[in-house]
């Protein structure tokens, strides 16, 4: 039982580039969370989806777009990265109605150059 | 709208001292959760608590306790006989029930305490 993985672990990418972080979860749970952290600034959400074929925006939804691929996976993509989004990546999940807790992902690193 | 403010930025103490982070936050709601993370430097981010707005009991698990007072809208968190691998970031977090319950879990952080704890 892995819990939520995310890959990669580190990236770095020219301004302008694009990406895919994948995030997956074992938990069977059913709704799942991107959220960014930058320093002094604690947790920010960047989009989340409640369940399987939902998603909807968060605090800091701009320059980002996701995928809930299915029950498990729920990808983040930047179209054309910025280095206003170096940071570090969450991805975390939660089982659903009234389970609150959020489990998350070890993190991705991204430093847009 | 919520928010959670965490005032301080950085505790140290000496491993055995108690530590009491403190958390405020503001909502609208009448139901809603608030929570306790930590963050070790390795940087994952584990549970700790969850309280609830309708229950205002206060809890004691091992070292850790958490004290939740609606009428001043804190909940601060206390580390008893700190020690070395307490040293962490940890933040407070809040969440409303608003919606249905599929659309609840939506966490807004606080800022986040980092404590040190030397030997």
């Amino acid at each position: 039982n892995a819990g939520v993985t995310q890959t990669p672990k580190f990236q770095v990418l020219k301004t302008g580039q694009s990406m895919t972080l994948q995030c997956a979860q074992d938990m069977n749970h059913n709704s799942m969370y991107w959220y960014r952290q930058d320093p002094g600034m604690g947790l920010r959400l960047i989009y989340y989806s409640a369940s399987e074929g939902t998603t909807d925006k968060g605090e800091v939804p701009n320059g980002y777009n996701v995928s809930r691929l299915n029950k498990r996976e729920f990808s983040l993509r930047l179209e054309s990265a910025a280095p206003s989004q170096t940071s570090v990546y969450f991805c975390a999940s939660r089982a659903g109605g009234r389970s609150y807790e959020q489990y998350f992902g070890p993190g991705t690193r991204l430093t847009v150059t | 709208a919520q928010k959670v403010t965490q005032a301080q930025t950085e505790i140290s103490v000496v491993e055995k001292e108690d530590v009491t982070l403190d958390c405020v936050y503001e909502t609208r709601d009448t139901t809603y959760y608030l929570f306790w993370y930590k963050q070790p430097p390795s940087g994952e981010l584990v549970f700790l608590i969850r309280r609830n707005s309708f229950d205002e009991q206060n809890e004691i698990s091992g070292r850790y306790s958490w004290n939740f007072q609606k009428s001043t809208s804190s909940f601060n968190f206390t580390i008893t006989a700190s020690q070395v691998v307490d040293s962490a970031v940890y933040f407070c977090a809040l969440s409303e029930a608003v919606g249905t319950t599929d659309s609840w879990g939506k966490l807004q952080f606080g800022a986040g305490t980092q404590v040190v704890v030397t030997p």
